[in-house]
């Protein structure tokens, strides 16, 4: 499975923007970028995932590198209910449909009032 | 929708018995996954399953643990016999593919926390 790396923690005030940086080097043509998050006694909450083009929905944009080995969730005004795990995440397809989800560590965001 | 569902949220069970969790997928989606969440180990994948096909079960640890999925809508995770190191959060996730295309977002349900005395 392709890696990816992220911090392992980040602080951020409230109602200021949050980049979370993560690096997938090993990133393959055809694997996708997730972006997970996990509240405190939650399950993982799916959050934004792109190919190539920077995305934006509701809830954050995702910036990916013109070479794709990077890529920058970006939370554009954080609120303490931000406060979470967030994994960067490689997905591929195989002949039957979607690939599994490998977690990593993640980055741990706290957002200081 | 109503999101995944898993059943029960939690679960309290005595060595050596049997348990099974539940889990009920998002009507039309084609992939379903198991996931443990502990402390030390993070979440971890389990089996998952695509258009009700086993396609990759070496995560589960040894011969106690089982999954099936008898149809679209329905997958249940069995323990058995249970031991204390079995306890953490299981947690059931489900997607779609709906071209070979793109890949969508994966849900996951709320989880089934298992403790084993």
């Amino acid at each position: 499975d392709a890696k990816t790396t992220q911090p392992n923690s980040m602080e951020s005030n409230e109602e200021e923007p949050v980049h979370l940086p993560c690096n997938h080097s090993t990133i393959s043509g055809t694997d996708y970028i997730h972006w997970y998050r996990q509240l405190p006694s939650q399950g993982p909450e799916y959050v934004i995932h792109g190919l190539t083009s920077n995305v934006n929905n509701r809830m954050a944009s995702l910036a990916i590198a013109e070479d794709r080995k990077s890529s920058t969730l970006i939370l554009h005004r954080a609120t303490l209910r931000d406060a979470a795990v967030y994994y960067c995440i490689l997905v591929g397809r195989n002949n039957f449909g979607n690939e599994k989800l490998t977690f990593g560590t993640g980055t741990r965001l706290t957002i200081i009032p | 929708d109503a999101g995944v569902i898993q059943s029960p949220r939690h679960e309290v069970t005595e060595m050596g018995q049997e348990v099974t969790l539940r889990c009920k997928p998002i009507s039309g989606h084609n992939s379903l996954f198991w996931y443990r969440q502990t402390m030390m180990r993070g979440l971890e994948l389990l089996i998952y399953f695509n258009n009700n096909v086993p396609i990759d079960d070496s995560g589960m640890p040894e011969d106690r643990f089982s999954a099936k999925m008898p149809n679209a809508s329905f997958s249940t995770l069995k323990i058995q016999p249970s031991e204390p190191r079995d306890s953490a959060v299981y947690f059931c996730a489900s997607s779609t593919s709906r071209d070979r295309l793109e890949t969508y977002g994966y849900t996951f349900g709320s989880g089934t926390r298992l403790t084993v005395v």
